[in-house]
């Protein structure tokens, strides 16, 4: 059974300052999904991650794929109170299909203090 | 609909009550996933279904929790004789056929006291 950790598990930090939060699993990932979830709603999908060593941008926030994919970073530049929310990340099963069973990690806590 | 639907957003129930929890996935979406969340964690897999067939319900943790989808759209989730244990986020999600990604609703937050 695949187990997926990641760290910290709580962060609070100033608003403008920079972060990063880690996501490793005890096998390969097939893709690795990030997903930000904010208070009171459902999880919304950031990104997929395919190609071990990948690296995505999406405005203020880079996600890496490890070399060996298991593990992966986000990190997030200069963060702003909206960025407030879980941080999940998320392993999609390698069959193409509609039914892909998305596992997902416990999440980082972020809090961006105004 | 636009997004995915859950309703109630917030049901407390007391120990011993059924209760039945209701989706709304995006139109024309064929799967349909139920998850559960407890406070501080990540979500867990409960049930899968493929329009109206439950192809997986590996993840409902006893036979007190039962999911159907009788015409392939809204699915609802039911737990009998509740439990303080059941207390969580119940998320759905859908998916279209063609692509991977999930779209989740806004959830249910149970409380059973």
């Amino acid at each position: 059974t695949q187990l997926l950790e990641q760290s910290p598990q709580f962060l609070s930090i100033q608003e403008g300052e920079n972060l990063t939060v880690y996501c490793n699993s005890s096998s390969v990932f097939s893709s690795l999904q990030w997903y930000r979830q904010e208070p009171g709603e459902g999880p919304v999908l950031l990104v997929t991650v395919v190609t071990g060593g990948e690296v995505k941008k999406l405005k203020r926030l880079t996600f890496q794929f490890g070399d060996a994919r298991k593990d992966s970073s986000l990190h997030i530049t200069a963060a702003q109170p909206g960025d407030t929310g879980l941080y999940l990340c998320a392993d999609l099963p390698a069959m193409k299909t509609s039914y892909d069973k998305v596992i997902f990690g416990p999440g980082t806590s972020l809090s961006v203090i105004p | 609909g636009a997004g995915v639907s859950q309703s109630p957003r917030y049901k407390v129930a007391k120990r011993g009550q059924d209760v039945a929890l209701r989706c709304d996935p995006i139109s024309g979406h064929v799967s349909l996933f139920w998850y559960q969340q407890a406070l501080g964690q990540g979500p867990e897999f409960l049930t899968y279904f493929q329009n109206e067939a439950q192809l997986d319900k590996s993840g409902l943790p006893s036979d007190r929790f039962f999911a159907e989808r009788p015409e392939g759209s809204v699915s609802t989730l039911k737990i009998q004789r509740t439990q303080q244990e059941d207390s969580a986020v119940y998320l759905c999600a859908s998916s279209s056929d063609v692509d991977y990604g999930y779209t989740f609703g806004s959830g249910t937050r149970l409380t059973v006291v």
